[in-house]
């Protein structure tokens, strides 16, 4: 079946500094990956869909400049979190869909990512 | 936007039992509505799925119902067993297929707990 990683799995950084988390489909390609927040006992809240070869499309109240995120093959995704404070403390978790394959409505998701921010 | 809503927030049933999982959903045009089972620290995982051209869909002990003139659609596990225990959620989406996106708009999730 398809496989979306992520990594790192977890993060632990210094308020101020910057983390970039990677998402990446193993075997199949992704034009479309999306990424998501998730706080404890809470549901995904999505952030941002990116596009490969374009800019993300972000949700309302999600900064642009704080989460740069980068889609530069069918791939790989990056979400890069600029100078962190401990309120961007959560779990990352992105989503792949397979463009090509049979159930093109299914979104495949990765393993997430725990951030905390010092 | 899509509004979610998912009922129950927790819900202990006994080994065996029959779990019933209900969501609905606001915009009439959503046709994709996937349900996902997530267990601690780790990322969802996709345990059914249907689309609006079908009303039900079953897969071994796990079923899926949809009415799209109420929108609403349920879950439905039987024989549940202890390692049913985890985070359900519903989700709703609109798909033109192809290589154009859908956002998936969650419900609020419930904890299911399965006892020995």
């Amino acid at each position: 079946g398809a496989v979306v990683s992520q990594h790192p799995s977890w993060v632990i950084c210094k308020s101020g500094t910057s983390v970039k988390i990677e998402c990446r489909s193993l075997d199949f390609q992704a034009t479309t990956m999306f990424w998501y927040r998730q706080f404890p006992k809470q549901s995904l809240m999505l952030m941002a869909t990116s596009n490969e070869g374009s800019k993300a499309t972000y949700e309302q109240g999600v900064e642009k400049d704080k989460f740069l995120i980068n889609h530069a093959s069918l791939t790989l995704s990056t979400l890069t979190v600029t100078s962190a404070h401990p309120e961007d403390s959560s779990f990352y978790i992105c989503s792949a869909r397979d463009s090509w394959g049979s159930s093109y409505n299914e979104q495949f998701f990765g393993p997430g990512t725990r951030l905390t921010v010092l | 936007g899509e509004n979610v809503e998912q009922h129950p927030s927790t819900l202990s049933v006994q080994e065996g039992d029959s779990a019933v999982i209900k969501c609905t959903y606001s915009d009439s045009a959503s046709n994709y509505f996937p349900w996902y089972k997530q267990e601690l620290g780790k990322g969802p995982q996709l345990i059914i799925d249907i689309r609006s051209n079908v009303g039900e869909k079953k897969d071994q002990r796990i079923a899926v119902t949809l009415n799209k003139t109420a929108k609403h659609f349920s879950l439905h596990i039987t024989e549940t067993q202890p390692e049913d225990s985890a985070v359900y959620f519903c989700a709703a989406s609109i798909n033109a297929g192809g290589t154009s996106y859908g956002k998936l708009t969650f419900g609020q999730g419930t904890i299911l707990t399965v006892h020995p």
